[in-house]
């Protein structure tokens, strides 16, 4: 079946300290990677997203890339900025599978001046 | 453009009364889907609809739980009676269909009490 695990929180870093969050995943077909951000007491936003292996989602200074190899979809940003405490969700979506979405538990960031 | 619309962003009820929650999804998206998101964990699929047929209800709690989606735009999630254990934050989202990309309403956070 179809499932995402990724990397516990929570985490705390210093601004401007390099970030990477573990995201590895379980699929029956050829999914869809993506990286959702929620900020307290906010929906989900879609921060950014990979549709084939060997693709990079980058935005806002954050990238991943979907590494078929490995079943990897790690979120990494260069320098952290306290605006970017949230908690970030690496989940799957597969047509195959009528594009239910299958999400990760979250892993909560916390940016400290 | 406007997201996805929910309401009530919160709602307070006591045990075994009745709950209803709505949404309003991005105009076109024939994909409507309801999340059920506890506390420290990832958004897990209730119900999931293309235009008004409900086309993946299978961990939707048929007991107490339903759903419509009449005209196949809004939609509707009702809970009756609710339990202490329905706490937790009730996520809507929709999409074009075929499209991997889902786009998620702010919520609606149930307290039972």
């Amino acid at each position: 079946g179809n499932s995402v695990t990724q990397m516990e929180g929570p985490v705390t870093l210093s601004e401007e300290a390099f970030l990477t969050i573990n995201c590895t995943y379980t699929a029956t077909g050829y999914p869809s990677l993506f990286w959702y951000v929620q900020y307290p007491g906010e929906g989900l936003q879609l921060l950014l997203k990979a549709t084939k292996a060997d693709d990079k989602g980058s935005n806002k200074g954050f990238e991943a890339t979907y590494r078929k190899e490995t079943t990897s979809f790690h979120l990494e940003k260069g320098s952290v900025q306290v605006s970017d405490s949230a908690v970030y969700f690496c989940a799957l979506s597969d047509l195959s599978t009528g594009n239910q979405f299958y999400f990760g538990t979250g892993t909560s960031l916390t940016v400290i001046p | 453009e406007a997201g996805v619309v929910q309401s009530p962003r919160y709602k307070i009820i006591e045990k075994k009364q009745p709950v209803a929650f709505w949404c309003n999804p991005i105009s076109g998206h024939n994909t409507l889907y309801w999340y059920l998101q506890n506390l420290g964990q990832g958004p897990e699929l209730l119900i999931r609809y293309e235009n008004e047929e409900a086309v993946d209800d299978s961990q939707l709690p048929k007991d107490r739980f339903s759903a419509e989606r009449l005209k196949g735009v809004d939609s509707t999630l009702k809970i009756q009676p609710a339990e202490l254990g329905d706490s937790a934050v009730y996520l809507c989202a929709s999409s074009f269909t075929g499209e991997t990309e889902a786009f998620f309403g702010q919520g609606t956070r149930l307290t039972v009490v």
